[in-house]
């Protein structure tokens, strides 16, 4: 059964360094997440992307934030300067088109900022 | 905009009673509703759906949930608990046109005692 792969599972990184998350969508799927999940909390929408663009993006997502499809297979979030608050677990979706409604999530990365 | 509200952060069963994890929904338009299972370390696992068909939908390992308008209620239900049920669960809302994003609630935890 297809799957969404995300790599690393675990990324430690220094506060003010830059962090890029992979994710591997489901292939024939047209459209993409992320979200993340602080540690207790609830799951948050971060941005939405379809056809090559931001579709929608919550007031999490700001200026140090940025996604990119850079081939047809993966999709990346891209954290410029990490802060000790983004520590969280950040999970990739994605949904196809058709009747299908669902997002099918990503076993997540989970990113410690010291 | 959309919500969802989960009552209680914590619900404890014992293997074979039934379970009950409650999900109450706010919407300014029909919406669509998920619950999601989250086991330890783990991604997040769709379970079922209310898609505007049927109100009762049965979902993946026994659960069920009957969306109710009149409540504005998604109410999650197994007959008989098992230990391998013991998750957190979490209810989520969007609206019921395009892909649009999820909205999460604050997840319920529940416990499975022998």
């Amino acid at each position: 059964e297809p799957e969404v792969t995300q790599t690393p599972s675990h990324q430690v990184t220094q506060m003010g360094q830059e962090v890029i998350l992979r994710c591997v969508p489901i292939s024939n799927h047209l459209y993409f997440y992320w979200y993340r999940q602080i540690l207790g909390q609830k799951v948050e929408f971060l941005v939405s992307f379809y056809n090559n663009e931001i579709s929608e993006k919550s007031e999490i997502f700001d200026d140090q934030f940025s996604v990119e499809r850079p081939d047809g297979s993966n999709f990346t979030l891209k954290i410029r300067s990490t802060k000790l608050e983004d520590s969280a677990m950040y999970f990739c979706a994605s949904g196809g088109g058709g009747q299908s409604y669902e997002q099918y999530f990503g076993p997540g990365t989970r990113l410690t900022v010291t | 905009a959309q919500s969802v509200t989960q009552l209680g952060s914590h619900v404890s069963v014992s293997e074979g009673a039934l379970v009950l994890l409650r999900c109450n929904y706010s919407s300014s338009v029909p919406p669509y509703l998920f619950w999601y299972v989250q086991y330890p370390n783990q991604g997040l696992q769709l379970l079922l759906k209310y898609t505007s068909a049927a109100t009762l939908v049965k979902g993946i390992n026994g659960f069920e949930a009957e969306f109710k308008k009149s409540e504005t209620s998604f109410h999650l239900t197994k007959p008989s608990a098992h230990m391998s049920d013991a998750a957190e669960y979490f209810c989520a809302v969007r609206r019921n046109t395009g892909f649009q994003k999820l909205v999460f609630g604050t997840g319920t935890r529940l416990l499975v005692s022998p």
